[in-house]
């Protein structure tokens, strides 16, 4: 059971233009969400994350909308560069009281074209 | 300041052998996450430590896995019998509290012939 999803494997995109990686989860319980970007042979690096309180969090060329009704999250990153080229990992903590784990989705390879 | 480090980086055991990864957290965190990355998979939890408990530990896939965490601080992961199935990314991830951004070490390649 795939608690949280990132259906398109890949994503290739101009430098310059926007990349939008998308994200579905299944879990109401879940209340606060995370992306995280992961080079080859590197453990994931934090990107920016959002609680479900809020709708949208922008951290430079990062933002992350959350859309509770329909379970769905996005991160638009804007605009891209070569060196955003990467695996995005989407994921996903129950509320308070709980341990803090995260539920990761399958992850989506970003190319950045030059 | 130093992140999460992880040891060894990679790993080649035979199948049936006993293999021990090791992590050392960002000093002062307090809470400790084990994950595991297979082969075009995302990652995928396995256990939590609150300082040197485990509260949680309902991502361990089978009896052959444990792990303990001493001091607050190193932890060692341990698969007993190795099997192939077992061949993956093990990472392991730090924070400063139970909710929140997680610090993920480099990982240890796990490789199981």
């Amino acid at each position: 059971d795939q608690q949280v999803k990132q259906n398109s494997p890949s994503l290739s995109v101009q430098e310059g233009r926007i990349s939008i990686l998308n994200c579905d989860y299944t879990n109401s319980m879940f209340d606060y969400f995370l992306w995280y970007k992961k080079y080859p042979a590197e453990g994931p690096t934090f990107l920016i994350s959002i609680s479900s309180i809020k709708d949208k969090n922008e951290d430079g060329r990062f933002t992350v909308f959350l859309n509770k009704s329909a379970k769905h999250l996005s991160l638009h990153i804007v605009p891209s560069q070569p060196g955003d080229s990467a695996v995005y990992f989407c994921a996903a903590s129950e509320g308070s009281g709980n341990t803090g784990k995260l539920i990761f989705g399958q992850g989506t390879t970003l190319q950045v074209k030059p | 300041g130093a992140g999460v480090s992880q040891s060894p980086s990679n790993k080649v055991t035979e199948k049936g052998k006993d293999v021990e990864l090791r992590c050392d957290p960002i000093s002062g965190h307090t809470a400790l996450y084990w994950y595991r990355q297979s082969l075009g998979q995302g990652l995928e939890f396995l256990i939590y430590f609150q300082g040197n408990s485990a509260p949680d530990k309902s991502g361990l896939p089978s009896d052959r896995f444990s792990a303990e965490r001493t001091g607050g601080s190193v932890s060692t992961l341990t698969i007993q019998r190795t099997q192939q199935e077992d061949s993956a990314v093990y990472l392991c991830a730090s924070s400063p509290q139970d909710r929140g951004e997680q610090f993920f070490g480099p990982g240890t390649r796990l490789t199981v012939l």
